[in-house]
């Protein structure tokens, strides 16, 4: 079975652009998690969709949007992109069972400068 | 707001030896998960802990998870060159059945030396 898989596998922008990362789950998952991770850091939590609600939001700026399609798959929004905002971006898909895990895509790393 | 620490941050062994990880976080949580990333890799999966007293062993690794002392721990033993990589612990701030926000811990970056 396939992974979760994510495009672009790298995007490079310049300040003020805006970029979209999309991102499709394991076959049968309903929960998309997206998350950015900072060179040396542990990644930290963006949003997560399930049923293509959004459940859950990390502390992050209004720049930042997401959604997710009927198909499950979701996109990630970043407007007026700044130099912080470097950073490989995740997506993890999971059931949502009571025993399951999330499992992580590959990645998108994104360079602004 | 939960925190999640990890300890230690760097950590150098030598082959065959034995060591633990341990990972502590602020806020009641009953579902803990330990990664494994390589250097410009994803996160793998490696242990889904659920109630206390968990443990669950694959090869070298064993987690557990006392959930009143709010600690897990990651064993290493008898480490060998592969698992060199870093490990990140998570834990699930989720509020309901549906709902998955994971907080992860900064990760301990392990080089298992010949």
């Amino acid at each position: 079975d396939a992974g979760v898989t994510q495009s672009p596998t790298h995007l490079i922008k310049t300040r003020g652009q805006q970029v979209t990362l999309r991102c499709s789950p394991i076959s049968g998952h309903k929960s998309v998690s997206w998350y950015q991770q900072v060179l040396g850091q542990g990644p930290q939590f963006i949003f997560q969709y399930y049923e293509k609600e959004e459940r859950g939001r990390g502390n992050f700026p209004d720049r930042f949007s997401a959604r997710q399609f009927p198909n499950y798959s979701s996109e990630l929004n970043v407007n007026a992109l700044l130099l912080g905002d470097s950073a490989l971006y995740l997506c993890a898909s999971s059931s949502v069972s009571s025993t399951d895990t999330q499992y992580f895509g590959p990645g998108t790393r994104l360079t602004v400068l | 707001e939960l925190k999640v620490e990890q300890n230690p941050l760097f950590l150098s062994m030598q082959e065959g030896k034995n060591y633990t990880i341990y990972c502590n976080y602020s806020t009641t949580s009953d579902r803990l998960y330990w990664y494994r990333q390589d250097p410009g890799k994803s996160l793998e999966s490696l242990f889904v802990l659920l109630s206390n007293g968990a443990v669950k062993q694959e090869g070298r690794l064993m987690a557990s998870l006392d959930t009143k002392a709010r600690l897990s721990t990651l064993h290493i033993t008898a480490a060998v060159h592969d698992l060199s990589a870093t490990y990140f612990c998570a834990v699930d701030l989720g509020s309901s059945g549906s709902a998955r926000q994971l907080t992860f811990g900064s990760g301990t970056q392990l080089t298992v030396l010949p």
